[in-house]
């Protein structure tokens, strides 16, 4: 069965780094385009970033480009979130999910359960 | 980039039918998708591609369109319904973006 799971989450100090990492297994992982979604304490979804199933192409959310890097190794069936100059708002879960094979600009049909990114000094 | 507009909140009886609707200028071009989200667990999708429902969704959940406005209707609601609702969709530069969320409360 599809499963992901993300690892690398913590306290991290306002202007700090940190990455994350998705696991996952029961797919052919290169055929998928993969997400990253978060999730402020008591807030809603908020869509972070894409990369495409070979990974010739990414988009962010404006509030996190210039500063989060997506990336992915498929021999690994491994995502990843570099986050760079954290701050205060970047506080969420972060969630992994798999783009459907609904068409261009499709919804997610699995995700992980998320794993915790605190900035606080 | 664009917005996705829900009702902060919906309330309805067990049994009878809850209605959440989600606009937005994109909708006319774009699929929407649902996702039911529970405390403390990652959302799960329940309809696809405005009115498709995955296999493993029970039939009372519907998706429906209209313009620049789609719906999710929860036919005989129950207590297990009562959860957070997000519509999605995606815009033609790559940029996905959710609904503000809607808070379901099963009386």
């Amino acid at each position: 069965q599809v499963q992901l799971a993300e690892s690398g989450g913590g306290v991290v100090q306002p202007g700090r780094s940190l990455r994350l990492s998705c696991a996952a297994s029961g797919f052919t992982f290169s055929s998928y385009g993969m997400h990253w979604v978060r999730q402020a304490p008591g807030k809603g979804l908020e869509w972070v970033a894409v990369i495409w199933f070979d990974a010739s192409n990414n988009n962010y959310a404006d509030s996190v480009k210039g500063r989060f890097t997506i990336s992915r190794d498929n021999s690994k069936n491994t995502l990843y979130l570099q986050m760079n100059s954290l701050r205060a708002e970047d506080t969420a879960v972060y969630y992994c999910a798999r783009e459907g094979q609904f068409g261009s600009g499709g919804g997610f049909d699995y995700w992980g359960q998320g794993t915790l990114v605190t900035v606080s000094s | 980039s664009y917005e996705l507009t829900q009702p902060p909140s919906v309330s309805v009886s067990p049994g009878q039918t809850a209605r959440v609707t989600c606009s937005g200028d994109a909708l006319s071009k774009q699929y929407a998708y649902w996702y039911q989200q529970k405390p403390g667990q990652a959302p799960v999708l329940v309809i696809y591609k405005d009115t498709e429902r995955p296999s493993g969704i029970p039939e009372r959940f519907s998706g429906s369109s209209s313009g620049t406005t789609v719906t999710l209707t929860i036919s005989g609601v129950q207590a297990e319904d009562e959860a957070d609702y997000y519509c999605q969709s995606a815009d033609s530069s790559a940029t996905w973006v959710f609904g503000g969320g809607t808070k379901l409360t099963v009386l």
